[in-house]
């Protein structure tokens, strides 16, 4: 399945480094989502954009910054992270925002660990 | 509360049994219910909507009770690729919102 794809798959980063995560849906999508998943714990929305604006900022250390250019492509920005930042990092997309009904669908997401 | 909690499981059950998943939410405004699966160190894959009226899709039956904010998944026949972990899933405004999941183990 490649509606969602997310490069890379896995990233090991020291504290010190600047990253970037991609994420492309190739689904006519207009909302796209920022998911973290660590260990033992359910999905944590991190941030939303529809139509290319955020419209969620879920309480998000500023480590993390997230960039749209347009509704195919969202970036998270990674810098100066912590080990507990290490996490699987899901991508998703929708054709409206969901919650009001519309099927979300996520990438394969990125393994980061931080060390 | 817990914004969603499901059984705590894990369940394990033979080829071809029937198993059930239950699953409540405590937020009144939710909108859109789903339940997805996630097998291991993999992404979530949407399974099914549930709508108000209940709803089936061959082996899977999904319901919702709004009054009750409890929505259920029934498998029947289990299949040994039924084998992962059971995301239910309500939505309100721009989010969903997902449970920690029920692990379900098909054996042979």
């Amino acid at each position: 399945e490649t509606g969602v794809t997310q490069t890379p798959r896995h990233l090991v980063m020291g504290m010190t480094n600047k990253k970037s995560l991609k994420c492309e849906q190739h689904l006519g999508h207009n909302a796209m989502y920022w998911y973290k998943q660590s260990a033992k714990k359910p999905l944590e929305l991190m941030f939303v954009y529809s139509l290319e604006e955020r419209v969620e900022n879920n309480s998000v250390p500023s480590r993390f910054s997230p960039e749209c250019p347009n509704s195919s492509h969202l970036f998270l920005h990674l810098h100066t992270l912590q080990p507990e930042d290490s996490a699987l990092y899901l991508c998703a997309s929708s054709q409206g925002l969901a919650g009001e009904g519309y099927e979300q669908y996520f990438g394969p997401g990125t393994r980061l660990t931080v060390t | 509360r817990k914004e969603v909690e499901q059984d705590p499981g894990p369940f394990n059950v033979p080829e071809g049994a029937t198993v059930a998943f239950n699953c409540t939410y405590s937020n009144s405004a939710s909108q859109s219910f789903f339940w997805y699966r996630q097998d291991c160190r993999k992404e979530p894959k949407l399974l099914m909507s549930v709508y108000s009226s209940g709803n089936e899709d061959g082996r899977f039956t999904a319901q919702l009770n709004r009054a009750s904010q409890y929505i259920s998944l029934l498998i029947r026949d289990s299949k040994l690729s039924d084998s992962a972990t059971y995301l239910c899933v309500p939505g309100s405004n721009y989010k969903l919102t997902f449970g920690k999941g029920t692990l379900l183990t098909v054996n042979p």
